[in-house]
């Protein structure tokens, strides 16, 4: 079955301390996706990539960083310049920007 | 700024009883979209409008568009307990650019 895949579900960083949050999918979209899902709250973009080798800053980009040299894999670091890194992370796909979005299951990143 | 703000944030409801959540944005759009997502998973897709669209029903749901209004409404008849979740309107502006998620609205069915 095609899927998008996150890895791990549960995540806990010291301060101080980069983490990378792996992205997996197999339904052969061009598009990747990361967003920060804080409690009671919508959806803010932390990157976007249309394309292998290319990615763009979404709202709040500041912290984080990512890579695509893959079309299937689109990983996020966290990295320690993001203060407040404690939050659900989820990763999405979709063929085309103007398309619909499959979603990951998440991972919810707590500091320590 | 938040392109889409949905109303009610939260709505209760008892099983078997019909759920509304609108959903109403600020600039003009290619399409928007609803999305579930249960406590804790990630979301969903559940249908997708198009701007030149006025009505969508997928099962027991049906979403209008009303492109004057900038507004969305997505109805969901004899909601069960396993409806429960927060549902997303995103829209997806005319001149491109990125999906943009509103709040969201919280639905509780309760058996």
């Amino acid at each position: 079955d095609g899927g998008i895949t996150q890895s791990p579900k549960y995540l806990f960083r010291k301060e101080g301390q980069n983490v990378t949050l792996s992205c997996e999918q197999n339904l052969n979209h061009d598009a990747m996706y990361w967003y920060r899902q804080d409690p009671g709250q919508g959806l803010r973009l932390i990157y976007y990539s249309q394309i292998v080798n290319d990615f763009q800053k979404g709202d709040i980009a500041e912290g984080y960083s990512v890579s695509r040299e893959k079309k299937e894999s689109f990983p996020l670091t966290v990295t320690s310049a993001q203060k407040n890194p404690t939050a659900f992370y989820l990763c999405a796909s979709s063929m085309g920007q103007a398309n619909g979005y499959t979603f990951g299951s998440g991972t919810r990143l707590t500091v320590v | 700024s938040q392109q889409g703000e949905e109303d009610p944030q939260a709505l209760s409801i008892q099983e078997g009883e019909n759920a509304t959540m609108n959903c109403s944005y600020k600039t003009s759009i290619n399409n928007l979209q609803w999305y579930r997502q249960n406590s804790g998973r990630g979301l969903v897709h559940l249908i997708l409008i198009r701007s030149n669209e006025r009505e969508k029903h997928s099962g027991r749901l049906r979403v209008t568009l009303d492109t004057s209004k900038k507004s969305s409404s997505l109805l969901i008849t004899a909601s069960r307990a396993a409806d429960t979740a927060s549902y997303f309107c995103a829209t997806y502006p005319s001149k491109g650019g990125k999906l943009i998620f509103g709040q969201g609205t919280e639905l509780s069915v309760k058996p």
